[in-house]
């Protein structure tokens, strides 16, 4: 079935670091993939996404980088602030799921001073 | 400012007494759902609207009734509540369909005891 996973519950990175969020994907099928940051008492927020004919994308101090041969997604944040502490989502879709977006459980991404 | 709204924040009731929590959205989007977020599973997706009087049942839909007379609301109804429906629900919108950048709601917390 389909099913988007993380590989580690929480991430603790040193601030100024470089931040990588890791998500599996099962669907060969899925072309679409997107990333959204939920900080502490808000609503997920949108950060950056990816169709399956490319293979990275770049946004504001944020790469995300799509393996198909693997079916693996990344995240990548660049020199790591205090205001990236979240839990970061990575969700899918695609023919198989009639475009409906399958949600990961979530990466908890702690930032030490 | 472009937002998505939710009422009340929080609530707290009781086994069995109807309640609605109210979505509403200042961007004219035409796609609306909701959402429960529950710890370890992420985004699970209740309902979903493609326009107005058109709604769909999205993965968990038990226990849970939409309407969409409205393009700008999308209230959730939860006709007789039980405790297994605690959780934190999101409201979300898009411009036109579900793999679009969707613009989330700040979240109602709902115990129900």
């Amino acid at each position: 079935g389909e099913s988007v996973g993380l590989h580690l519950p929480t991430l603790s990175v040193q601030e100024g670091d470089n931040s990588i969020i890791n998500c599996a994907y099962s669907n060969s099928a899925s072309d679409y993939f997107i990333w959204y940051k939920q900080e502490s008492g808000k609503g997920p927020q949108f950060i950056i996404d990816i169709r399956s004919n490319m293979d990275k994308r770049q946004g504001q101090r944020v790469t995300v980088l799509l393996n198909k041969t693997v079916k693996h997604l990344s995240l990548q944040i660049a020199a790591t602030q205090p205001g990236d502490s979240a839990v970061y989502f990575c969700a899918e879709s695609g023919v198989d799921s009639n475009y409906q977006l399958i949600w990961g459980a979530g990466t908890k991404l702690i930032i030490k001073p | 400012e472009a937002q998505v709204t939710q009422n009340p924040r929080y609530l707290i009731t009781v086994t069995g007494k109807k309640l609605t929590v109210t979505c509403s959205q200042n961007m004219n989007h035409e796609y609306m759902s909701w959402y429960r977020q529950d710890p370890g599973l992420g985004l699970r997706q209740i309902y979903y609207s493609m326009n107005v009087e058109v709604t769909d049942k999205g993965d968990v839909p038990e226990g849970y009734k939409v309407s969409r007379k409205e393009k700008r609301n999308f209230p959730l109804i939860l006709e007789s509540p039980s405790p297994n429906q605690t959780s934190l629900y999101f409201c979300a919108s898009s411009e036109r369909k579900r793999t679009d950048t969707q613009y989330f709601g700040p979240g109602t917390r709902l115990t129900v005891l």
